[in-house]
């Protein structure tokens, strides 16, 4: 089974432009979380979406948003870029039903840096 | 505030031996811990799980020891390999509230295993 993907794997852009990071999950996953990663904050949750809705969400401003497909694949979005969004951006997905435990897989990251 | 706390950023050991990676935590409300590998440009892989009601899980030379009462949880690896060296986070989630998606990490400890 082929794992999480993510695209680009690497992205540069400049203040206050706006970009978008994709992720496939795992074949017959219906859940995908995103993670920042950051040196001084570490891994942090933003938010995830299953069934193409948010079901969770953390504690990031709303420039940073999310969206699912009908085949679970996502997108982010991240507009009016900061220098303080440049970060590790990684997806997990997981089988996520209702409740009980399911292991998130995670993909390899888009490492996004704003000059 | 931080709820979980990987306070030792760093850990080396000789090849062969034990390694052991602490992890604490405060929130009360987590009752599914994890444990992540990560290598340099990869993301996070899926090492070792415990939920709240047992005590101890072990997996081939992971064992993976929760203690409730002093909100600890502990990753032995025994015997210790080169290969073990990399960034070890330690994650907690509450699945049974309907946030099994949302995990939460620790900033992670960097092991070294030398030959």
């Amino acid at each position: 089974k082929a794992g999480v993907t993510q695209t680009p794997r690497y992205l540069i852009k400049t203040r206050g432009q706006q970009v978008t990071l994709s992720c496939s999950p795992i074949s017959g996953h219906r859940s995908v979380s995103w993670y920042q990663q950051t040196p001084g904050q570490g891994l942090q949750f933003l938010f995830e979406y299953f069934s193409e809705t948010q079901r969770n969400k953390g504690n990031f401003p709303g420039r940073f948003s999310g969206r699912q497909f009908s085949n679970s694949r996502s997108e982010m979005n991240v507009s009016t870029l900061e220098l303080g969004d440049s970060a590790l951006y990684l997806c997990a997905s997981s089988y996520g039903g209702l409740a009980g435990i399911y292991t998130q897989y995670f993909g390899p990251g888009t490492r996004l840096t704003v000059l | 505030d931080q709820q979980v706390k990987q306070n030792s950023p760093s850990l080396s050991v000789q090849e062969g031996r034990i390694s052991i990676l602490n992890c604490d935590y405060t929130n009360s409300m987590f009752d599914y811990f994890l444990w992540y590998k990560k290598y340099p440009a990869e993301g996070p892989t899926f090492l070792i799980s415990i939920s709240s009601i047992k005590d101890k899980n072990e997996d081939g030379r992971f064992t993976v020891f929760l203690n409730k009462s002093a909100k600890h949880l502990s990753l032995h690896i025994v015997p210790s390999q080169p290969g073990d060296s990399a960034v070890y986070f330690c994650a907690a989630t509450s699945p049974y509230t309907g946030a099994n998606s949302k995990l939460t990490f620790g900033k992670g400890i960097t092991l070294s295993v030398r030959p």
